[in-house]
């Protein structure tokens, strides 16, 4: 059984430009979640996908923006990035439509924006 | 809306010892997960040990138990025996509507291991 996967580990971008992150779901899971995390502090929910269509959205701009794609994998992408936007981004997968479903995380990508 | 609080940013404990960490949470639902999660320097959020609010039994993990009080909204996890492997970031987190939506996390509590 695949875990959770997350690329690129690593990227530095500057203020203004546009990033894309990808996530690879656990194998049977049919829902994922991106978190922010911001450094000292605990991860923040942006929003979740299930199939393909976003189920939920935290409290974040419209310039955070995501897809789910057939096979369960999903990208968040981040236009106009600003300086606040460097974090380490959290992806998790589940499975959704049961009682109780945990999330499995991923590594994460550390985003640097200078 | 939900909030998680941990009010202890770092505690230690000998190895071997055993240590509390404490988390608070507010929601006006009835029926929720509570979970506590291990982050190490490597970043990889593990799942520790997680609570459904309809059980009264506090759950247990190997040296891992929590202390889970509904009406106080309190959800403490205790370590018995600490190890040096213990060393990490912990995160308490809320899961509400059947632990299919968002996680909410408290700010952590760091963890230190002195051997």
């Amino acid at each position: 059984e695949t875990g959770v996967t997350q690329s690129p580990t690593h990227l530095i971008k500057t203020r203004g430009q546009q990033v894309t992150l990808r996530c690879s779901s656990q194998s049977g899971h049919n829902t994922v979640s991106w978190y922010q995390q911001a450094l000292g502090q605990g991860p923040q929910f942006i929003f979740q996908y299930y199939r393909e269509e976003e189920n939920g959205r935290g409290n974040f701009p419209p310039r955070f923006s995501g897809l789910q794609f057939p096979n369960y994998s999903s990208e968040l992408n981040v236009n106009a990035l600003e300086l606040d936007d460097s974090a380490l981004y959290l992806c998790a997968s589940s499975t959704a439509g049961i009682s109780y479903n945990e999330q499995f995380f991923g590594p994460g990508t550390r985003l640097t924006v200078l | 809306a939900q909030t998680v609080t941990q009010s202890q940013p770092e505690m230690s404990v000998q190895e071997a010892e055993t240590v509390t960490l404490s988390c608070t949470y507010d929601t006006s639902e009835s029926d929720y997960y509570l979970f506590w999660y291990k982050q190490p320097p490597s970043r990889q959020m593990i799942l520790v040990i997680r609570q459904e609010a309809y059980k009264q039994q506090n759950a247990t993990e190997n040296r891992f138990s929590v202390n889970f009080q509904k009406a106080a909204k309190s959800f403490s996890l205790k370590i018995s025996d600490s190890q040096l492997g213990d060393a990490a970031m912990y995160f308490c987190a809320y899961g509400g509507e059947g632990g299919t939506y968002k996680y909410i996390f408290g700010t952590g509590t760091r963890l230190k291991v002195l051997a």
